[in-house]
């Protein structure tokens, strides 16, 4: 049974651009959350992904957006960099219940 | 917006000693209270979770202790081995339907050994 892949791990980019981060959920499962957890914080909540269809959106701009894939694999798009969106990137998928099951995410620095 | 509230910040323990995390919630409907751990350079791992049918959960040395009239719940980690060092998150269920999240702030357990 694999687990929750993240790609890439390390990305850095410039504050204005445009980044896409992709998820591999578990084998068997049909739900995809995102989270972002900021350095020597918690996670938050961005968004989750049900069969294709967002479930639930957590406070963040319309910039973050996402998609899933027939096969629950998802991205997370993010327009228009900002300084405050360097963070941790968080992919986690679960079978509907609260049995997450994180991957061990994207470091994402913006410059 | 849901707040969970974790203390301490910061933790250091001697091997063998108990460690103590504790978690305050403010919606009473959840049903649900995990802990989770989380080694540098990983995404956090779910470690126990409860139900509020019950006070108490052990699994191996660890244990969740459940006050649902005080709207707490703690982590303990008996026996702290130097391997336990980690942050650990407690979380609550959002108040919105679904299975999301709401994460405490991290407690950051150093175990000397």
């Amino acid at each position: 049974e694999t687990g929750v892949t993240q790609s890439p791990t390390h990305l850095i980019k410039t504050r204005g651009q445009q980044v896409t981060l992709r998820c591999s959920s578990q084998s068997g499962h049909n739900t995809v959350s995102w989270y972002q957890q900021a350095l020597g914080q918690g996670p938050q909540f961005i968004f989750q992904y049900y069969r294709e269809e967002e479930n639930g959106r957590g406070n963040f701009p319309p910039r973050f957006s996402g998609l899933q894939f027939p096969n629950y694999s998802s991205e997370l798009n993010v327009n228009a960099l900002e300084l405050d969106d360097s963070a941790l990137y968080l992919c986690a998928s679960s079978n509907s219940g609260y049995g997450y099951t994180f991957g061990s995410g994207t470091r994402l620095t913006v410059v | 917006q849901q707040q969970v509230k974790q203390s301490p910040q910061s933790l250091i323990v001697q091997k063998g000693g108990i460690s103590i995390i504790n978690c305050a919630y403010e919606n009473t409907a959840f049903d649900y209270f995990p802990w989770y751990q989380q080694f540098p350079g990983k995404g956090p791992a779910l470690l126990i979770a409860i139900r509020p049918d019950v006070s108490e959960k052990k699994e191996g040395r660890f244990t969740i202790s459940f006050n649902k009239s005080a709207k707490q719940f703690s982590l303990h980690i008996m026996d702290s081995q130097p391997g336990d060092s980690a942050t650990y998150f407690c979380a609550v269920p959002r108040e919105d339907n679904g299975n999301k999240l709401v994460f405490g702030a991290g407690t950051i357990l150093r175990v000397k050994s």
